[in-house]
């Protein structure tokens, strides 16, 4: 069935650094690529997304590329903040019936220091 | 903007209790989901629901799980006889299409 694979974290970076979180998903079909936060105590919050191959998806300086050919969906940012602390989930949505649901990665956390 | 609600934020019960978890998604979204994240681990689907019928659930969602959209607004998940291992946050999302927005959770702990 259809997955998604994280990296391990949690990823520990100093404010200001470049961050990579890695994802690579297996899916039927042309799936359609999420990424979600959730800060501390909340629910999860859409981040960025991309429906088909080579689409990059953007939001609060944070990218990630649709790569069909290696199956992947890298989350970057060029610049953390501490306000970036958080864990972030990717996720896939293929399309059964009447039915969106989200697969999700096992999610990465992240910690920006001072 | 809107978002999608759930009540109550923290719930406890015993085990063998029924509860039900209540969310108000977004009004002019017709997809409804409810997921499931056990503490430490990944976020898991159970059912979504579609033209006021389940239209996809998960094996974890069996014969104990029921939902319901009762008025049009409320969209609610019934757990009929708790667990232990039903311990975990409960997330509603709604979407109009493939952009699922998700509500704050509810936290639920069966003793």
């Amino acid at each position: 069935g259809d997955s998604v694979t994280q990296m391990e974290g949690p990823v520990t970076l100093s404010e200001e650094a470049f961050l990579t979180i890695n994802c690579t998903y297996t899916a039927t079909g042309y799936p359609s690529l999420f990424w979600y936060v959730q800060y501390p105590g909340e629910g999860l919050q859409l981040l960025l997304k991309a429906t088909k191959a080579d689409d990059k998806g953007s939001n609060k300086g944070f990218e990630a590329t649709y790569r069909k050919e290696t199956t992947s969906f890298h989350l970057e940012k060029g610049s953390v903040q501490v306000s970036d602390s958080a864990v972030y989930f990717c996720a896939l949505s293929g399309r059964m019936d009447s039915s969106y649901k989200l697969i999700f990665g096992s999610g990465t956390r992240l910690l920006v220091r001072p | 903007e809107p978002e999608v609600t759930q009540t109550p934020s923290h719930q406890v019960t015993q085990m063998g209790q029924e509860v039900i978890l209540r969310c108000v998604p977004i009004s002019n979204h017709l997809y409804f989901y409810w997921y499931r994240q056990i503490l430490g681990q990944k976020v898991e689907f159970l059912v979504s629901f579609y033209n006021n019928e389940i239209s996809e659930k998960s094996e974890i969602f069996d014969d104990q799980f029921s939902v319901e959209r009762p008025d049009g607004s409320n969209f609610t998940l019934k757990i009929r006889s708790t667990k232990l291992e039903d311990s975990a946050m409960y997330f509603c999302a709604s979407s109009y299409d493939r952009d699922q927005f998700f509500g704050p959770g509810t936290r639920l702990t069966v003793l």
